[in-house]
């Protein structure tokens, strides 16, 4: 299985503090993707990012990949309650997505 | 949003008995999946589709079956519905020419419940 773990499994922060989230996983990968999922929702996708990149950035997020080290992480500048949610990073290689089990994110006004 | 619907949104039913769940889309995606989300599990694929009558199996297909007779159309089965399938079931779709390198597109899902 090429399942991502997610580390922590919750988070809480200050509304305008900075929240990392880090997803590790097994073996090689086309890209990984990060989603977010709000109680009692659907998953919505957040970004993609390759294996042959390393950086990417969508508004207040920034991906990164160490695919030598097989694993990402999620970085969500100046939270605000809204991003309240749980984030999940999905493996992409010879399977359709593979979903670890999320980080549940709590931002606190 | 994407045009993804579910239904129904909620059932009870007791054990034994067959349930199917539909996933209507109105993007004319080539891709459609079904997951499951149990706590402690994250989401788990049952089956997924990459065509018309197009099916393969995911990770947890035992108990479950499916069809796609229409693009549109993705319906889930549970022949005879047992306990351990209380689940919240959600549908995706994705589109593109593989299902590797396209974000996919989730429903809201159905909380069912098996008694």
């Amino acid at each position: 299985s090429q399942q991502g773990e997610e580390d922590p499994q919750a988070l809480s922060i200050q509304e305008g503090e900075n929240a990392t989230m880090n997803c590790s996983y097994k073996t090689s990968i086309n890209n990984l993707q990060w989603y977010r999922q709000n109680s009692g929702r659907g998953l919505v996708h957040l970004i993609l990012i390759r294996s042959n990149e390393r950086e990417k950035h969508s508004g207040r997020l920034r991906v990164t990949l160490d695919t030598s080290k097989k694993s990402s992480s999620l970085l969500i500048t100046a939270s605000r309650a809204a991003d309240t949610a749980s984030y999940f990073c999905a493996t992409v290689g010879n399977t359709p997505l593979v979903f670890g089990k999320g980080t549940r994110l709590s931002v606190i006004a | 949003d994407a045009g993804i619907t579910q239904s129904p949104r909620h059932k009870v039913t007791e054990t034994g008995t067959p349930v199917t769940l539909r996933c209507h889309q109105t993007e004319n995606h080539r891709y459609m999946y079904w997951y499951r989300q149990d706590p402690g599990h994250g989401l788990r694929l049952i089956h997924y589709s990459y065509g018309v009558k197009d099916t393969d199996k995911g990770e947890v297909s035992d108990g479950y079956s499916v069809s796609r007779s229409k693009t549109e159309d993705f319906l889930l089965t549970l022949e005879s519905a047992t306990s351990s399938q209380t689940s919240v079931y959600f549908c995706a779709i994705s589109d593109g020419t593989s299902n590797s390198n396209q974000p996919q597109h989730f429903g809201d899902g159905t909380r069912l419940s098996i008694l």
